[in-house]
Order: structure tokens, then C-alpha cells, then sequence
């Protein structure tokens, strides 16, 4: 069974600065999607990038970028020039590349404050 | 907004009672789930539905009982729950259960069994 770490259960940055989110899993396939969700206090849950793992280039979307390194099975995001509005929960998740399978795992999460 | 809306968004209910909670979604796709968030601990799927068909059952105890009359709707019906089933329950669809499609979430129902 596949599983989802993320050791960082919260974490703090100042507005325009960086910040990395770590994630690592385990599996024993080879081909899997690995993603990023985030979730305000709002709750609604929204995707923030995502990465094929036969894809060796590293995902981004705008300030929102992906460290993915297979062989150590590592999935880290890194927001640059933070703003208030990315103070979230943020999720790391896996899915198999299977045809029959849909199912998403989830880390634990990692709480986002960004400090003006 | 994600296309995906869910009813109630909180619902405080003893354990003697029967609620349902409702799922509906705009997008035209085709998978549906439900989700289990509980303080703490990573989330839980708990069905899946793809083409009106349940496909995964996560364990999930009898007395949550899906139903997903078509692919826009899903129900989650409560019946005899327990305090410890006090969660968000996040629905959420997607294109194509077996693509690379994200999943869409609903903004999720908060449960408090008392």
C-alpha cells in the first residue's frame, strides 16, 4: 500500500519570501501522478499543481513550483514570493497510474501561516 | 467554487438520528467520492463511484450508507453514528476515474454527533 508523509505539520513564512513544503511517499510503482492541494479556512479543497511521475521535469504554476526526485521519492512544493492568501493546509497526495484505479492518498498535512 | 456544492454545511445530530448528506456536482464528470477529514489525520476515502457504480468501499461501518442515483448526485446516508464519526465529510468528482483528471472538492459538510 502506498503512503504519504508529510513531516511538517506547520509551518510559517514571511509575505514575499520562500517557502518549501516537504513530502515523501512510498510505493513500489513506477508510474503514479503525485499532487498539491490546498485548503483555506474556507475548506474547499483546490489543486495547486501536479506532477506525472514518468515526467522527469519539475511541475510549476506560477509562483508555485514542484522539487520532484523519484528515486528518493520525494515531492517537495515551493512557494515563492508568498502572499496572505496562500495561508492554507496544504496536502500532499498519490495516485496510482493504473487504469482502474482513482483512488487518492493523502498525507497529513502541513499548516501555512504567512505573516505580513 | 470548484462545480461541486454540498448540503448541509454543518449538521450537529444525536446518535439515534438519520440525516443525509447531499452531493451534487456541475462539472459532467463522471466519478464521484466521499471523503472522511477528521482532526489531524490525513484524509480518508471512504466510496467511490464511477458511472453510478460503487467501486471502492474503504471498510467503511454499515451505518454510513452511499447512494448515487446518477453521475451528478451522491448521497451519504447517517444513521446510529457514534461520536467518534464527528468529521468534515468532503465530497468530491472527477472526469474520468482512471485519468489523470484532479479530483474537484465540495467545500464539505461539518458533523458533530453528540
Amino acid at each position: 500500500a502506498q503512503t504519504v508523509t508529510q513531516s511538517q505539520p506547520e509551518m510559517s513564512v514571511q509575505e514575499a519570501e520562500t517557502v518549501t513544503l516537504s513530502c515523501t511517499y512510498d510505493t513500489s510503482e513506477s508510474d503514479y501522478y503525485l499532487f498539491w492541494y490546498k485548503q483555506p479556512p474556507s475548506r474547499q479543497m483546490i489543486l495547486v499543481i501536479r506532477q506525472e511521475a514518468y515526467k522527469q521535469q519539475n511541475a510549476t504554476e506560477n509562483r508555485f513550483s514542484v522539487n520532484f526526485q523519484k528515486a528518493a521519492k520525494s515531492f517537495s512544493l515551493k512557494i515563492s514570493d508568498s502572499q496572505l492568501g496562500d495561508a492554507a493546509m496544504y496536502f500532499c497526495a498519490y495516485r496510482t497510474a493504473e487504469t482502474s484505479g482513482s483512488r487518492l492518498t493523502f498525507g497529513e498535512g502541513t499548516q501555512l501561516t504567512v505573516n505580513p | 467554487e470548484t462545480g461541486v456544492t454540498q448540503t448541509p454545511r454543518h449538521l450537529v445530530m444525536g446518535m439515534t438520528n438519520k440525516k443525509s448528506l447531499k452531493c451534487e456536482q456541475h462539472l459532467g464528470h463522471n466519478a464521484m467520492y466521499w471523503y472522511k477529514q477528521s482532526a489531524k489525520k490525513p484524509l480518508e476515502l471512504m466510496f467511490v463511484y464511477n458511472f453510478k457504480e460503487q467501486t471502492e468501499n474503504n471498510s467503511v461501518p454499515s451505518r454510513f450508507s452511499p447512494e448515487c442515483p446518477n453521475s451528478s448526485h451522491l448521497f451519504l446516508h447517517l444513521h446510529t453514528l457514534q461520536p467518534e464519526d464527528s468529521a468534515l465529510y468532503l465530497c468530491a468528482s472527477s472526469q474520468d476515474p482512471s485519468g489523470i483528471g484532479e479530483q474537484y472538492f465540495g467545500p464539505g459538510t461539518r458533523l458533530t454527533v453528540t
